[in-house]
């Protein structure tokens, strides 16, 4: 079956840095999504890999490994508002997006 | 960038009468669009696929008659929520494919309370 897994939660420091794990297995590959969503709004496009590496914006990076089935989120001098769910998708083969959990980051002064 | 509305945000209505949501592409041709549901404290689970001039694909667990979609043109998909329960509130998202780039827009969300 196709599976993403991420941590249901996770705690940080304001100022400080924090990685959002994502591993997944799914049919095919044709990229991977990472979504920022606050509680009761839509969710809000991070970024996108679909190649092995780091890809950098601003306070947020992802990185990808194919042959590993993993990605992370690295958020940089966190602040107050990137308190939020930070959800993990995979595109599968017939480029239909297949959901992670959410991992819920609470940061706190 | 590109936007994709939803109408309406939030909509109260009383058990047994439906609810239409709509999605529109304001500046581009989605081919495609899919309807999510999000319960509380979850992730997104996707509902349903609408290709634009054909029947939509329904995931597995989702009834069609229930949940009744539209996709009429390359700018608009409606979800309608038939014979609502209280068991049907939750929060709805669409998202459309952009026809040109393939990249993926998300709505702002319709949440709906069933009373």
């Amino acid at each position: 079956g196709q599976n993403i897994d991420q941590p249901t939660e996770m705690t940080a420091t304001e100022g400080a840095i924090v990685q959002i794990n994502c591993t997944y297995q799914t049919s095919g590959f044709n990229g991977l999504f990472w979504y920022q969503q606050h509680a009761g709004e839509a969710p809000t496009f991070l970024s996108y890999n679909v190649l092995d590496g780091l890809e950098e914006k601003g306070r947020f990076s992802s990185f990808l490994s194919r042959s590993k089935g993993y990605s992370y989120l690295l958020l940089k001098e966190l602040q107050m508002k990137d308190s939020a769910s930070y959800l993990c998708a995979v595109s599968d083969s017939n480029y239909q997006l297949i959901w992670g959990a959410g991992t819920k980051l609470i940061i706190k002064p | 960038g590109a936007v994709v509305s939803q109408h309406p945000s939030w909509v109260i209505c009383k058990s047994g009468t439906s609810v239409k949501i709509e999605c529109r592409s304001l500046d581009f041709q989605a081919t495609t669009m899919f309807w999510y549901r999000q319960f509380p404290k979850q992730s997104l689970m996707l509902m349903a696929t609408s290709n634009e001039g054909s029947k939509a694909t329904y995931e597995q667990g989702v009834e069609k008659d229930k949940f009744l979609i539209n996709h009429a043109s390359l700018t608009l998909s409606t979800l309608t929520v038939t014979s609502a329960h209280p068991e049907d509130s939750s929060f709805y998202i669409c998202s459309a494919n952009q026809r040109e780039s393939g990249e993926l827009f998300f709505g702002e969300g319709s949440r709906l309370t069933v009373l």
